[in-house]
């Protein structure tokens, strides 16, 4: 089975600069966020959807930070315009809620590693 | 808001030494606790998943206790390998949300 998938693995852009991040969740899997880690901390969600829902959008910087499951299978978190800030990893991860409420094992994908200069 | 503490913050051991790391969490009303590993370089890998009825897990070398009353949970890694150097994530899991420590970055020295 394959896992999370995640593209770019790594970009460097210049602040001011727009920059987007893909990720394909594992088949199946109607849950996916997306979290920020900073280096030496762990994730922090920054956006929850359950199927093309953003049920928890609530740690998301709306004046610069987008986001979108069209379909609900695959995501896109934008940052535009990107600052020095902005400068961490980016974790996509997915899980199959099965309808309860209780967080389920999540699955992570290998991250893109943001660096804004 | 729940906080979530790790430490030691990081840890160097012989191999075949015994690790024990430690986690502690300010909000006891949780639905379970996970660990999970992370490779320099990679996203994070699943180890165990405590349910808050749960004291304890076991996988082959790792077991993970819960204390959901004190606000702690303990992994506990045997006979240490080289290949068990990374760092080790606990995350809480309160309803949907997951809140993650800094984690614990561990050395085995061959």
């Amino acid at each position: 089975e394959a896992g999370v998938v995640q593209s770019p693995r790594y970009k460097i852009i210049e602040k001011k600069q727009p920059v987007a991040f893909w990720c394909n969740p594992i088949s199946g899997h109607n849950t996916l966020y997306w979290y920020l880690q900073n280096l030496g901390q762990g994730p922090e969600l920054l956006i929850r959807y359950e199927n093309e829902e953003a049920v928890d959008d609530s740690q998301l910087p709306k004046d610069r930070f987008s986001a979108e499951r069209l379909k609900g299978v695959d995501s896109t978190l934008k940052i535009q315009p990107a600052e020095l800030g902005d400068s961490a990893v980016y974790l996509c991860a997915s899980s199959s809620q099965g309808g309860t409420t209780r967080p389920d094992t999540q699955y992570f994908g290998p991250g893109t590693r943001l660096t804004v200069l | 808001k729940q906080e979530v503490t790790q430490i030691p913050a990081a840890l160097s051991v012989p191999e075949g030494e015994n690790l024990v790391l430690n986690c502690s969490f300010t909000d006891s009303a949780i639905y379970n606790l996970q660990w999970f590993r992370q490779d320099p370089g990679k996203g994070l890998t699943s180890l165990l998943l405590i349910q808050s009825s749960q004291r304890e897990q076991t996988s082959g070398r790792l077991n993970a206790s819960l204390d959901k009353s004190s606000g702690r949970s303990t992994l506990y890694i045997a006979a240490s390998q080289p290949g068990d150097s990374a760092t080790y994530l606990c995350a809480v899991g309160d309803d949907y949300k997951l809140s993650f420590g800094a984690g614990t970055t561990v050395t085995v020295r061959a």
